[in-house]
């Protein structure tokens, strides 16, 4: 059951890199990482997802600890448009098959 | 086309109506998902399909509720006699192959009011 952690909210000055953490200490071991961000209004948006390296992408930047317990999300140059929910999830099989589930996500607010 | 398309995007109806909200997966797609948002909430699943295999319908709140997709094309799900705490934005989403490697693409959503 790959249930994950987030913080509810983080605010980053716009220009600055902004890290987004996120535990999932229960994730199975070929279980991918996936994140996803969601704009007021609009349905979530695909930015990246990672098993065990690291990953890059022209979006974000993921960093998975060694042990995958945990993984951040590095947007290098934060612009006030990146203020979204960012939503770490994982896949847990419940009632036979496989499904993702969104937590309440990392409400991030971008600063002029 | 280019995205998964969800209509209507706003549907306004009264307690007790029945309601359809449809679903436009993007072509190619075999798997579909329905998630409900409630107001400042995360999303909560529905519903799942995958090509011709039987729905997992683990997610759906009550018999109210349910949902029917022809093929690997258009989906609907229904919300029968509804209530004001049905009140939420539905999400669709798809996928290429069964929730894996590419995730999910998702509509934008209807947004439905029980007054």
């Amino acid at each position: 059951d790959a249930k994950t952690t987030q913080p509810t909210s983080m605010d980053c000055a716009e220009g600055r890199a902004a890290n987004l953490p996120c535990n999932h200490s229960t994730i199975s071991g070929n279980e991918y990482v996936y994140w996803y961000r969601q704009i007021h209004s609009q349905g979530p948006q695909y930015i990246i997802h990672g098993l065990k390296n690291n990953e890059t992408n022209e979006m974000a930047s993921l960093i998975i600890t060694e042990d995958r317990k945990s993984s951040t999300l590095i947007l290098p140059h934060a612009t006030l448009r990146d203020t979204a929910v960012y939503y770490c999830i994982g896949r847990s099989k419940l009632s036979g098959t496989y499904k993702y589930i969104f937590g309440t996500g990392t409400r991030l607010k971008v600063l002029a | 086309g280019a995205g998964v398309s969800q209509s209507p995007s706003n549907k306004v109806t009264e307690k007790g109506k029945d309601v359809e909200l449809r679903c436009d997966p993007i072509s190619g797609h075999t798997a579909l998902y329905w998630y409900r948002q409630r107001l400042g909430q995360g999303l909560e699943f529905l519903i799942y399909f995958q090509g011709n295999s039987a729905p997992d319908k683990s997610g759906l709140p009550s018999d109210r509720f349910s949902a029917e997709r022809t093929g690997e094309s258009v989906s609907t799900l229904t919300i029968q006699r509804t209530q004001q705490e049905d009140s939420a934005v539905y999400l669709c989403a798809s996928s290429n192959w069964g929730g894996g490697a590419y995730g999910y693409t998702f509509g934008s959503g209807t947004r439905l009011t029980v007054v």
